[in-house]
């Protein structure tokens, strides 16, 4: 069955210090790949998506993600990390057909 | 552009009182609906989804209904509210076009 995997329930990181969260999926083929944000209380943002082609996808409030194929990996980063980045990170993967499959999410904790 | 409105934004209910939850889409036709439900602490769970108006694909057994009266309303129901009802509800719409999910505020959801 697909899945999706984040290895992280929470994270902790600087102000201004470089991010990178993690994301493998389980699926046979290259299936669509999304990275949302959700702050408390609220519903989910979508931070950036690969579909094809160049594999590394640069998307809102200054994060990129980098697909690898041979990892079977779809890793957020982000290169310096404002206080406001503070939320829950979902990784999502659609392999075909009408569901989207979510990984638990990544909390981000941001300290000054 | 395309919004989504959920309401109400928050609900404390009875146990064992019906529920509805409503969702609406502007801007867009025909598009595929989703609810999904997220416990504290917890991803994304599917519970239903729908591809166009009266029909609806449930993905878990469960004490909750939805129902697709019109093209861009999905509304969720109950009977008899359970006290493990009780989280946070999700809508979200997609597009054949766009394979992205794009989601609402939420509705908070607490059974007392």
């Amino acid at each position: 069955a697909q899945s999706v995997t984040q290895p992280d329930i929470h994270i902790t990181v600087s102000e201004g210090a470089s991010l990178e969260l993690r994301c493998n999926y389980s699926y046979g083929a290259t299936p669509y790949l999304f990275w949302y944000v959700q702050s408390p209380g609220q519903g989910l943002q979508l931070l950036l998506k690969y579909f094809s082609g160049d594999t590394l996808v640069q998307g809102i409030k200054g994060f990129e993600a980098e697909f690898k194929r041979s990892q079977s990996s779809f890793n957020l980063r982000k290169p310096s990390v404002h206080w406001s980045d503070a939320a829950e990170y979902f990784c999502a993967v659609k392999p075909g057909g009408f569901k989207t499959i979510f990984g638990a999410g990544t909390r981000l904790f941001v300290k000054a | 552009s395309q919004t989504i409105h959920q309401w109400p934004a928050t609900l404390v209910q009875p146990v064992g009182s019906p529920l509805s939850l409503e969702c609406t889409v502007e801007g867009t036709s025909n598009p595929n609906l989703y609810w999904y439900r997220q416990a504290a602490g917890r991803g994304l769970q599917l519970l239903f989804y729908s591809v166009g108006i009266g029909q609806i694909s449930s993905e878990v057994p469960q004490n909750l209904s939805a129902s697709r009266p019109q093209d861009r309303q999905f509304i969720l129901s109950s009977k008899k509210l359970l006290l493990s009802d009780s989280g946070f509800y999700l809508c979200a719409w997609s597009t054949g076009v766009d394979e992205t999910q794009y989601f609402g505020p939420g509705t908070r959801l607490l059974v007392l």
